[in-house]
């Protein structure tokens, strides 16, 4: 069946870096990806939704410019998180739809997220 | 191992009729457990959760769930329909807060209001 990969898995970081996670589509093209966080004991929070070759639609209350989203192709999206602080520290979660050609049928399939740590 | 099963791919219901989205899990430990809801074209929105505390969560526009733990079973309910509700819903399950943030999700079902 479908697969999304995130990578990397966990992440360890010093404050003040940068950090770059893959959300990969791995046997289907997504038109759409879309980067969650969650913090301990909450639920998901949508950040941003991504479609190839545009740019991101944020999510109210999300920096821009701290949370950098490529979505470079319709296999592979990015999110980047800039100059790291410790409340940074999360679990991010991307998923990605895919739409049948007829446009009847829409799946959407998640990652298995990524635990960033900022020290 | 850890999983959600959620049954059916689709499920059809009229309007003002009560509905059931059914999920069911494998945990090894205690189980935290989740719905979500995707409107078309949209992100996951959280409906309700279950960490512990009475078996029947109430959550968003007028859903509730029951966890059942002898059924391994959190079914979402809601007593009567809005075409509105019409969207695809995700149930997830995590096993461990302090060493395993990542959530096990369901495949989704579809569900669809006819007025």
């Amino acid at each position: 069946g479908a697969v999304v990969s995130q990578h990397p898995s966990r992440v360890i970081c010093k404050s003040g870096t940068s950090v770059k996670i893959e959300c990969r589509s791995l046997d289907f093209q997504a038109t759409t990806m879309f980067w969650y966080r969650q913090f301990p004991k909450q639920s998901l929070m949508l950040m941003a939704t991504s479609n190839e070759g545009s740019k991101a639609t944020y999510e109210q209350g999300v920096e821009k410019d701290k949370f950098l989203i490529n979505h470079a192709s319709l296999t592979l999206s990015t999110l980047t998180v800039t100059s790291a602080h410790p409340e940074d520290s999360s679990f991010y979660i991307c998923s990605a739809r895919t739409i049948s050609r007829d446009r009847k049928q829409e799946t959407q399939y998640f990652g298995p997220g990524t635990r960033l740590l900022v020290l | 191992a850890q999983s959600v099963a959620q049954p059916e791919d689709q499920v059809n219901v009229a309007e003002g009729n009560p509905l059931t989205v059914k999920c069911t899990y494998s945990v090894s430990g205690n189980p935290y457990l989740f719905w979500y809801v995707q409107y078309p074209n949209r992100g996951l929105q959280f409906l309700l959760k279950y960490i512990t505390g009475d078996n029947l969560v109430k959550g968003s526009y007028g859903f509730e769930a029951e966890f059942n733990k002898s059924q391994t079973s959190f079914h979402l309910k809601k007593p009567s329909a809005l075409v509105s509700d019409s969207a695809l819903y995700f149930c997830a399950v995590r096993d461990d807060w302090v060493s395993n943030y990542q959530l096990i999700w369901g495949a989704g079902t579809k569900l669809i209001i006819k007025p």
